[in-house]
């Protein structure tokens, strides 16, 4: 089945630092990845929709400038957490929709999460 | 917009005992309905779809139907185990937008005991 690989896992970082969080397709072709951020309550916020060769599309509220999303091929899309800050700390959870039509385009494989702790 | 609502949790059962999560959607057209669940410190997994009104989708003794009448997708179980303790959250795509992110609802923590 649909593989897709997160990394890293954890990551612990100072504050003012970046961070950079991949997201792989392994046994599949995905143009469309979508960025998620769960909060503590359990309740996943869309971040970003990342598309193969252009601009990430975000969501209202989401600082593009914060949250760098780079999908620069079919199997890869890259987030990138800049000048972090302590309220940045989240599990962010990648997903993406294999290439092609037909009612598997609609099924999101997602990513085991990266937990972010931002000290 | 669309959305999801999902039953408040937390939900605290005893194992074999019966399991409902009541799931409502609000949708133009035909959605399709999904059941995903999340394990501690783990990522989304899919535990069941259905893409059509009278589908019903199943896996792992989890069942639920797509609801048409009642923009419903109740997830049920005949009989938990402790190894269900998990977030279960329900989720649609939007009819006719391929492309497009899945609507979560905020999800349903489920605990079961022994």
């Amino acid at each position: 089945g649909a593989v897709v690989s997160q990394h890293p896992s954890r990551v612990i970082c100072k504050s003012g630092t970046s961070v950079k969080i991949e997201c792989r397709s392994l046994d599949f072709q995905a143009t469309t990845m979508f960025w998620y951020r769960q909060f503590p309550k359990k309740s996943l916020m869309l971040m970003a929709t990342s598309n193969e060769g252009s601009k990430a599309t975000y969501e209202q509220g989401v600082e593009k400038d914060k949250f760098l999303i780079n999908h620069a091929s079919l199997t890869l899309s890259t987030l990138t957490v800049t000048s972090a800050h302590p309220e940045d700390s989240s599990f962010y959870i990648c997903s993406a929709r294999p290439l092609g039509r037909g009612s598997g385009a609609n099924v999101l494989t997602f990513g085991a999460g990266s937990r972010l702790t931002v000290l | 917009g669309d959305s999801v609502t999902q039953m408040e949790g937390p939900v605290t059962l005893s194992e074999e005992a019966f399991l409902t999560i009541n799931c409502t959607y609000t949708a133009t057209g035909y959605p399709s309905l999904f059941w995903y669940v999340q394990y501690p410190g783990e990522g989304l997994q899919l535990l069941l779809k259905a893409t059509k009104a009278d589908d019903k989708g199943s896996n792992k003794g989890f069942e639920a139907t797509y609801r048409k009448e009642t923009t419903s997708f109740h997830l049920e179980k005949g009989s938990v185990q402790v190894s269900d303790s998990a977030v279960y959250f329900c989720a649609l795509s939007p009819a006719n937008q391929a492309g497009t992110a899945l609507i979560f609802g905020k999800g349903t923590t489920l605990s079961v005991s022994s």
